[in-house]
């Protein structure tokens, strides 16, 4: 079956350090995925796409990763900060851009 | 920008009533806008997917007579959930899709919060 991992529901770092978050899928070939933010009560944000012929993409201090053989995407938060506490969610698109599917997200944490 | 609205934000309404949800994108036209449902703690789920101008493809499980969709225009969606009941309460979110670079990205709008009562 078809399926979207984010690596854990909780991740707790110390404010400066790098945060990565992990998105696994399985029985999908996206032609590209994404990275969201969501806030408590807000709608997604949308922060990176990443197309499956491109290993990496940044954009200041963000920066994602794609590896279609091992099906996987890391995004890295680094110099990380308080507000960049937020729930970040990985999301897949199924063809064409008409349907995207979104993994439980991720609860990043950064304590000052 | 890509900027999407949704009215309202919060909305609590008795039970067997109907409730209706807008979505607009108000810098851009979107040929195509999503609908989806969030429970505490949980991904986005999918309902729906709304062209404009032609009925909207639901995803399995959603009661297309119960979450009426409609996509009047190119900037505006409506949701509107009929003879709501407790179970219907959740956040939702629509969003809007833009071609940008050979790929479309969804930009989502605040969220409804709808509470039946």
């Amino acid at each position: 079956s078809q399926k979207i991992e984010q690596n854990s529901e909780a991740l707790n770092i110390q404010e400066g350090k790098t945060a990565t978050l992990t998105c696994n899928y399985t029985n999908y070939s996206p032609a590209y995925l994404q990275w969201y933010r969501q806030d408590p009560g807000r709608g997604p944000v949308f922060l990176l796409l990443i197309r499956e012929n491109e290993k990496e993409k940044r954009k200041e201090r963000l920066k994602v990763t794609f590896d279609t053989t091992l099906k996987q995407s890391l995004f890295h938060i680094t110099a990380s900060q308080p507000a960049d506490s937020a729930t970040y969610l990985c999301a897949l698109d199924t063809g064409g851009g008409f349907k995207t599917i979104f993994g439980a997200g991720t609860r990043l944490f950064v304590k000052a | 920008g890509a900027v999407v609205s949704q009215h309202p934000s919060w909305v609590i309404c008795k039970s067997g009533t109907s409730v209706k949800i807008e979505c607009r994108s108000l810098d851009f036209q979107a040929t195509t806008m999503f609908w989806y449902r969030q429970f505490p703690k949980q991904s986005l789920m999918l309902m729906a997917t709304s062209n404009e101008g032609s009925k909207a493809t639901y995803e399995q499980g959603v009661e297309k007579d119960k979450f009426l969709i409609n996509h009047a225009s190119l900037t505006l969606s409506t949701l509107t959930v009929t003879s709501a009941h407790p179970e219907d309460s959740s956040f939702y979110i629509c969003s809007a899709s833009k071609l940008a670079e050979s790929s479309y990205e969804q930009y989502f709008g605040p969220g409804t919060r709808l509470t039946v009562t």
